[in-house]
């Protein structure tokens, strides 16, 4: 059974990175036929699909937050990452991760971690 | 980017009811890349239907999703107190992957 796992900071000031990691466990990143996603949902809102990175290291950003994105895998520790620059209080969301695939789509899901932008 | 419209935006309804969520893209999906997902209040989405058609994992057969081009459907055929959620609607055949704007399904 996959499992992911979002992590990194609640709370991100104006202006910063905002840094997420991902991990998951119950199978390998490495693994062909994988997106690994991110996605966030504004506070009551609907659901915003930000990127994902293929198991290969190819990416694809959202075009309205490419400029600012961006998204790596880390294979050794079985994890892949988000970062977001220049954040504003409009960047306040929970942030999911999610496993997705070319035909399937988005199967698997992490819990969603709140990240709120405040100085 | 392909916009999806879903409709209506809540239902209120009963236990035992059918009931049918709309879904049109403003323009076709390509392979008819149309996924619908479950959220419930505090909780990651849960992948319901993909393909437009075909029900994910442990999907009770109850559920079921058709259509194709840019119209397309959820149909949940009698409905149990845990389906009262909002569902998304999602095309992921495009770039960049777009969600609908959901269906709160309220019980009456």
């Amino acid at each position: 059974q996959v499992q992911l796992q979002e992590s990194g900071p609640g709370l991100v000031k104006p202006s910063q990175t905002l840094s997420l990691t991902c991990t998951v466990s119950g199978g390998s990143i490495s693994r062909g036929g994988y997106y690994w996603s991110w996605i966030r949902q504004h506070p009551g809102k609907g659901l915003e699909w930000i990127g994902y990175i293929y198991y290969r290291g190819s990416t694809y950003y959202n075009p309205s937050l490419k400029s600012r994105v961006t998204i790596s895998l880390d294979t050794s520790k079985n994890q892949f990452s988000l970062k977001l620059s220049s954040v504003t209080a409009a960047d306040t969301a929970v942030y999911y991760c999610a496993r997705d695939s070319a035909t399937v789509a988005a199967d698997y899901w992490g819990q969603g971690t709140l990240v709120t932008v405040s100085s | 980017e392909i916009v999806l419209t879903q409709s209506p935006g809540t239902l209120s309804l009963s236990p035992g009811e059918r009931v049918t969520l709309s879904c049109r893209a403003s323009q076709s999906v390509s392979s008819g890349y149309v996924a619908w997902y479950q959220q419930k209040p505090g909780q990651a989405p849960r992948l319901l239907i993909y393909g437009a058609s075909s029900r994910a994992t442990g999907i009770p057969d109850r559920f079921s999703g058709s259509g194709s081009g840019t119209d397309f459907t959820l149909t949940i055929s009698r409905l149990e107190p845990e389906d009262f959620a909002v569902y998304y609607c999602q095309q992921y055949g495009s770039s960049p992957i777009t969600f609908g704007q959901g269906t709160r399904l309220e019980i009456k």
